[in-house]
């Protein structure tokens, strides 16, 4: 199957550092991928989409600035929180769409919990 | 605007017992809809979908126009049905999820 995997799984930095997660899909080769957001007990709120050799579409109300997205390769991308502040802690998830699936297929990343101190 | 409201954050039910996880959406247009699981310390995974109309792991779902609703059920929970289940509503590329029910069967 699909598998997706996340790293680091969870990460401590301190206020005004900046920390990157990566999102790979190991099996397949994803021309997009998706970056959410949950905060305790709510829902995924969609961060951006990742498109492949291309700038990421952001979502409203999501700083493009403060969270930088790359999608550099296929099985590939990143997302960036540059100078966080501790209102970014969170848990970041991310999933990925095989190409040759349907156009609501993703598989998703086990997530990465930031604690920003 | 497009939403997905599950009313429920934690449901809990004896082994045996019938289970519905209620799902309500708002949406101008034919909805996609879809139910994700997440067990304890896995990601998160789809369940079902509505277009295809099938049972996985006994659950069914079924999509009600008329109350705009795509509630998640099965006859009879068992232990390991113990998860957070997400309610999810395609739209434009993207998914839409509602904030989750957790359902505990206990034995």
């Amino acid at each position: 199957g699909a598998v997706v995997s996340q790293h680091p799984s969870r990460v401590i930095c301190k206020s005004g550092t900046s920390v990157k997660i990566e999102c790979r899909s190991l099996d397949f080769q994803a021309t997009t991928m998706f970056w959410y957001r949950q905060f305790p007990k709510q829902s995924l709120m969609l961060m951006a989409t990742s498109n492949e050799g291309s700038k990421a579409t952001y979502e409203q109300g999501v700083e493009k600035d403060k969270f930088l997205i790359n999608h550099a390769s296929l099985t590939l991308s990143t997302l960036t929180v540059t100078s966080a502040h501790p209102e970014d802690s969170s848990f970041y998830i991310c999933s990925a769409r095989p190409p040759s699936g349907s156009r609501y297929e993703q598989y998703f990343g086990p997530g990465t919990r930031l604690t920003v101190t | 605007a497009q939403r997905v409201t599950q009313p429920e954050k934690l449901l809990s039910v004896f082994k045996g017992a019938p289970v519905e996880l209620k799902c309500n959406y708002s949406y101008s247009g034919s909805p996609e809809l879809f139910w994700y699981v997440q067990y304890s310390r896995q990601r998160l995974q789809l369940l079902l979908r509505h277009i295809s109309r099938e049972s996985i792991k006994g659950f069914t779902a079924d999509l009600n126009k008329g109350e705009t609703s795509f509630h998640l059920k099965k006859p009879f929970a068992q232990e390991e049905d113990s998860a957070m289940y997400y309610c999810a509503l395609y739209n434009t590329d993207k998914l839409i999820f509602g904030t989750g029910t957790r359902l505990q069967v206990f034995p």
